[in-house]
This record gives structure tokens, C-alpha cells and sequence, in this order.
């Protein structure tokens, strides 16, 4: 089993639609969870860490349920530029990053 | 806002051939991480570093890898004899202590040939 899985997509949606993404993950012991957006050949960007309280930034919401080890990501009002790959990315107890493949999300006029 | 940068963007190298990539990471961060992606796959985690000295690094990160921080500002990751599966973009990221949160330089495409 992967340790981050995620649907790669595409998601095509048109603009104002609300999308959405999972992502499930293997270690029961991982610690802090995180939303990186990527755009083509660009470095990984911080999107929002993930609380298990869930959390929300603006047109964004972030859920964790520990105990189904689930992370999604809830975006509103989708805008062109919200079109990135979004990565799911967890770490247990160091440091070391681990990150899924990426979902691929494309927002149309 | 303070950022991670690198240089070079783009390093084209021979096979066998030695070469760095440099990293400047955010001021007043103290933990300081190498991680590569191989195009059209994920990022994966190479070594991570912290008061001078490397705290993990992963099955990638074999004899041909060394990291140093030379100075009070450079983070310099030399892989020693290059090979055509070294062609990768690498990225440097940075934390700050207490935090899980680490913010990644724009990249150093390499490309063995």
C-alpha cells in the first residue's frame, strides 16, 4: 500500500465550482498533515496545514479524520487560477516529508 | 516575505561528473531538507539537516550525496560522480524550529547527459 495515496485526476471543473479532494494514508503514527498547490515544473508551495479540527483559509477547508487516515481538501468558487496539482503530504515522527503523487485540478472559463 | 532561493535553475552535467547545488534558506529557519522529483513523479525526501549535521536521510541519499553547510547562509547539497538517473529537479526547503511546516526554493533542474 502507498504511504500517501491520492486520485491523480484530472478534475476539470468550470469556474465557481466547488471541488473536491481526498487522500488516504498508510503510517497510523504520522503527526502533521499539509496542502501543497504545484504548478507545472515549479517547487511544491505551502497551501495549509491540516488540524484534526479541520481548518479553513478563504475559499479553502482542510479535514483530517485520524481515524479512517483521511485527509480532504474543499475548494470553493474555483478560480482559473486555483488550476495546479494539489499534493496530500504527511510526516511522522521526523522531519521527512512524504508526499502523494498529486491530484491534477483544471478550472475552465 | 523572506523566501528559499537556489541557484543554478538549470545544471547540465556529464555522466560521472561532480556537482553542487546551492541553496540560501530562510533566515531564521534551522532545519534545512533536500528533496528531488523526477519528472512525472513525486517528490521524494532525500536528507534533512540540522545543527551541522545530517538528522535523516533516506535509501536515495547513498555515498555519492554529501550536504554542508559551509557558511552562515549556504546549504550545498554535491552528489560526487553523477549518473543519468541523478536527472531530477532537486529542491531545498526550510523550517523553523518547532515547526512542521517547510517552505521549498523554486529548484535546480539537473540534467546528466
Amino acid at each position: 500500500r502507498k504511504e500517501v495515496e491520492q486520485d491523480p485526476g484530472p478534475f476539470n471543473v468550470p469556474e465557481g465550482a466547488t471541488v473536491a479532494f481526498n487522500c488516504t494514508y498508510s503510517n497510523s503514527a504520522s503527526q502533521s498533515f499539509f496542502w501543497y498547490r504545484q504548478d507545472c515544473r515549479k517547487e511544491p508551495k505551502l497551501l495549509m496545514s491540516v488540524y484534526s479540527s479541520g481548518n479553513e483559509d478563504g475559499r479553502f477547508t482542510a479535514q483530517l479524520n485520524r481515524a479512517s487516515q483521511y485527509i480532504s481538501l474543499l475548494i470553493r468558487d474555483s478560480k482559473l487560477s486555483d488550476s495546479a496539482t494539489y499534493l496530500c503530504v504527511v510526516n511522522t515522527f521526523t522531519d521527512k516529508l512524504i508526499f502523494g503523487t498529486g491530484t491534477r485540478l483544471q478550472v475552465f472559463p | 516575505e523572506p523566501e528559499v532561493t537556489q541557484t543554478p535553475s538549470h545544471q547540465v552535467t556529464q555522466m560521472g561528473q561532480e556537482v553542487i547545488l546551492r541553496c540560501v534558506p530562510i533566515s531564521n529557519h534551522l532545519y534545512f531538507y533536500w528533496y528531488r522529483q523526477i519528472l512525472g513523479q513525486k517528490v521524494e525526501f532525500l536528507v534533512s539537516f540540522y545543527n551541522n549535521e545530517i538528522s535523516e536521510k533516506s535509501e536515495i541519499f547513498d555515498d555519492q550525496f554529501s550536504v554542508e553547510r559551509p557558511d552562515g547562509s549556504n546549504f550545498t547539497l554535491k552528489i560526487r560522480s553523477t549518473k543519468l538517473e541523478d536527472s531530477a529537479m532537486y529542491f531545498c526547503a526550510s523550517s523553523e524550529a518547532g515547526s512542521h511546516e517547510q517552505y521549498f526554493g523554486p529548484g535546480t533542474r539537473l540534467t546528466v547527459t
